[in-house]
């Protein structure tokens, strides 16, 4: 059956580190790749896109890779702020344009 | 831009009653999609539409379901009748419909079903 799973836990890290949240995918062959984020009570927000032929998107402190073999996005924030603590949400989309969403990491940054 | 705009944002509704959830996507996208989100499933496809055609209603729960989408700027989704299992936040998104654009999602009704 087709699953899309991430950081079990919730991840909790000291400001200044950096965050690594997986997502890992089975019985998909997705096109692209999304990550988003959600906070309390309000949408997903985009962040990131990377497609299949890509190995690595960065944007400011956020990083993306995407191995297809391997089946498995990592996200990664550098110099983490509390300002980025959210949930995480990955988002697999095929040449169809369906999108079918992991069920996110809550990410803490401590002070 | 005033981004995805979504009506009600929280509706309570006693069990049996019928539901009617309003979208309007961002001016200029042209496809737009329906999510449920709750904390078991998280969040799940309901319906896909692109240029105002249903593409991909697999995600409709079942035939209490339904989802329109008259014209480009607005597009409904109903439940009846309405059952507790119901209760979740419904969210609509639109994008610009080349596959793998990124969505815009609104704010989401939060609906609860006693």
């Amino acid at each position: 059956s087709q699953k899309i799973e991430q950081n079990s836990e919730a991840l909790n890290i000291q400001e200044g580190k950096t965050a690594t949240l997986t997502c890992n995918y089975t019985n998909y062959s997705p096109a692209y790749l999304q990550w988003y984020r959600q906070d309390p009570g309000r949408g997903p927000v985009f962040l990131l896109l990377i497609r299949e032929n890509e190995k690595e998107k960065r944007k400011e402190r956020l990083k993306v890779t995407f191995d297809t073999t391997l089946k498995q996005s990592l996200f990664h924030i550098t110099a983490s702020q509390p300002a980025d603590s959210a949930t995480y949400l990955c988002a697999l989309v095929n040449t169809g344009n369906q999108f079918y969403f992991g069920t996110g990491t809550s990410l803490t940054v401590i002070p | 831009d005033a981004g995805v705009i979504q009506s009600p944002r929280h509706e309570v509704t006693e069990m049996g009653q019928e539901v009617t959830l309003r979208c309007k996507p961002i001016s200029g996208h042209n496809s737009l999609f329906w999510y449920r989100q709750t904390m078991m499933r998280g969040l799940e496809l309901l319906i896909y539409f692109n240029n105002n055609v249903p593409i991909d209603d697999s995600g409709m729960p079942e035939d209490r379901f339904s989802a329109k989408m008259p014209n480009a700027s607005f597009s409904t989704l109903k439940i009846q009748p309405s059952e507790p299992r119901d209760s979740a936040v419904y969210f609509c998104a639109s994008s610009l419909g080349v596959a793998g654009r990124e969505q815009y999602f609104g704010p989401g009704t939060r609906l609860t079903v006693t």
